[in-house]
């Protein structure tokens, strides 16, 4: 089973900053890692597909990089509607597994 | 618009059986895989199970094969999700997604909006 780690769990952002988010995962995934936003008591979101391919309506501040074990989520220019958990997934190998997550707040 | 509709979750005793639907709309549903995904309370994302869109293959997480079964009518473009022997640690919203394939590979683009199955006594 691959294992995606993510960092930090948690994040206290102030509006108009900069959010990185990494995930890395246990072994290569190749480009199969996509990113879900999740808010309270809401379905997940695609953000991003593919490590970097963007997705149609959603904000040009939300960014992805990375390939083989190491990837970054970037939200640039925080805004408080971005308050919400964040999750990488990998759809390479199965068992298909998550990150366990990270907590966005804002200050 | 693709929309996809959770029910049929609810508070169940340990041992016990519940039946999920997950009724598709918005898109050709035969032409589509899908999965079931679940989430406990205040915790991650674990993917549960898949079938393909004919319903000749499924795959099952190790931590429900044997008691779950997944299956599909694409006639009535509903998914299912027949959970026996639940178990505590089986309490969890559980997602529908579908599963969009290309050239690049596979993804879940769409989730319905969750069904919450509670296993308590």
């Amino acid at each position: 089973e691959i294992v995606l780690t993510q960092s930090p769990d948690f994040q206290s952002v102030t509006p108009k900053e900069k959010v990185t988010i990494t995930c890395r995962a246990s072994q290569s995934i190749g480009s199969s890692l996509h990113w879900y936003q999740q808010k309270p008591d809401q379905s997940p979101k695609l953000l991003i597909k593919y490590a970097s391919q963007s997705i149609s309506g959603v904000p040009s501040r939300f960014s992805g990089s990375g390939s083989g074990t190491d990837f970054t989520l970037t939200i640039n220019s925080l805004e408080a509607e971005d308050a919400a958990a964040y999750y990488c997934h990998q759809s390479g190998s199965l068992p298909w597994t998550f990150g366990q997550g990270t907590k966005v707040e804002i200050k | 618009e693709v929309q996809l509709v959770d029910s049929g979750g609810g508070l169940v005793q340990p041992g016990g059986s519940l039946r999920l639907s997950c009724a598709a709309s918005g898109f050709t549903f035969g032409s589509y895989d899908m999965n079931w995904v679940r989430q406990a309370p205040g915790k991650g994302l674990e993917w549960v199970s898949h079938i393909s869109y004919s319903g000749g293959t499924v795959y099952y997480a190790d931590s429900v094969k044997g008691r779950f079964t997944i299956s599909r009518d694409n006639a009535k473009n509903s998914l299912y999700l027949q959970m026996n022997s639940l178990r505590a640690g089986d309490t969890a919203v559980y997602f529908c997604a579908r599963r969009y394939c290309s050239s690049t590979g596979c993804l879940f683009d769409y989730w319905g909006q969750g069904t919450l199955v509670t296993v308590s006594s």
